[in-house]
């Protein structure tokens, strides 16, 4: 079956820090994108940040960046600078681009307290 | 604005009612998706739709039904054989089968009673 597992339920970090939020996966195949969302107490899912499989280079989008090892299976999340704005539930996720139905296999989430 | 819209955004039925959510798009997005949350767990996947008038299930489709006839459009309905339907219910959609990212609607939070 193929898994993406996030084994920090909760995490915290002080404002203007840096926090990591780790995510494995597993899957056999070669070929996929992978994803972080952010779900604030609104509950709307917003893309943070994507990567492809076949890109050495990890992604980076302002003050969010990702560590992407392929060999590992790992995608973990760097927030620098942290924002109170910052504060949701962190889901990462993986999308297959060959059959798999296009769609979306979800971690159980990161929920990310900024502190004063 | 282009965007995914969900209504109602808190949605309450009687046990043994079917209920349908709604979920329009216009963003000219070929695939489209339903999920669902439940607390502590990631979103799990109900119904797509690559194209319109096609659909497959996903992870968990027992108790659910969709219909894709417009393009914009994708209805769920909460069938009273779904045994615990009280859940958070996203909506998705994704550009062609070349691109890869889905948007999602704000959400629709679903009560039985």
């Amino acid at each position: 079956a193929q898994t993406v597992t996030q084994s920090q339920p909760e995490m915290s970090v002080q404002e203007a820090e840096t926090v990591t939020l780790s995510c494995t996966y597993d899957t056999s195949e070669s070929d996929y994108y992978l994803f972080w969302y952010k779900q604030p107490p609104s509950r709307q899912m917003i893309l943070v940040i994507r990567q492809e499989a076949y890109k050495q280079q990890n992604a980076t989008e302002n003050r969010f960046s990702v560590n992407f090892q392929k060999a590992a299976k790992s995608f973990s999340l760097k927030i620098s600078d942290s924002q109170l704005g910052d504060a949701a539930m962190y889901f990462c996720a993986y999308h297959i681009l060959t059959g798999g139905g296009n769609k979306l296999t979800f971690g159980t989430g990161t929920q990310l307290k900024v502190e004063l | 604005d282009g965007g995914i819209t969900q209504s109602p955004k808190y949605l309450f039925r009687k046990e043994g009612q079917n209920v349908t959510l709604s979920c329009e798009q216009n963003l000219n997005h070929d695939a489209m998706y339903w999920y669902r949350q439940d607390p502590g767990q990631g979103l799990r996947l109900i119904y797509y739709s690559q194209i319109v008038n096609d659909f497959q299930k996903g992870d968990i489709a027992e108790g659910y039904s969709v219909s894709r006839e417009k393009k914009e459009s994708f209805p769920l309905t909460v069938t009273s054989a779904q045994k615990n339907p009280t859940a958070f219910y996203l909506c998705a959609s994704k550009g062609g089968f070349a691109t890869d990212t889905q948007y999602f609607g704000p959400g629709t939070r679903l009560t039985v009673l």
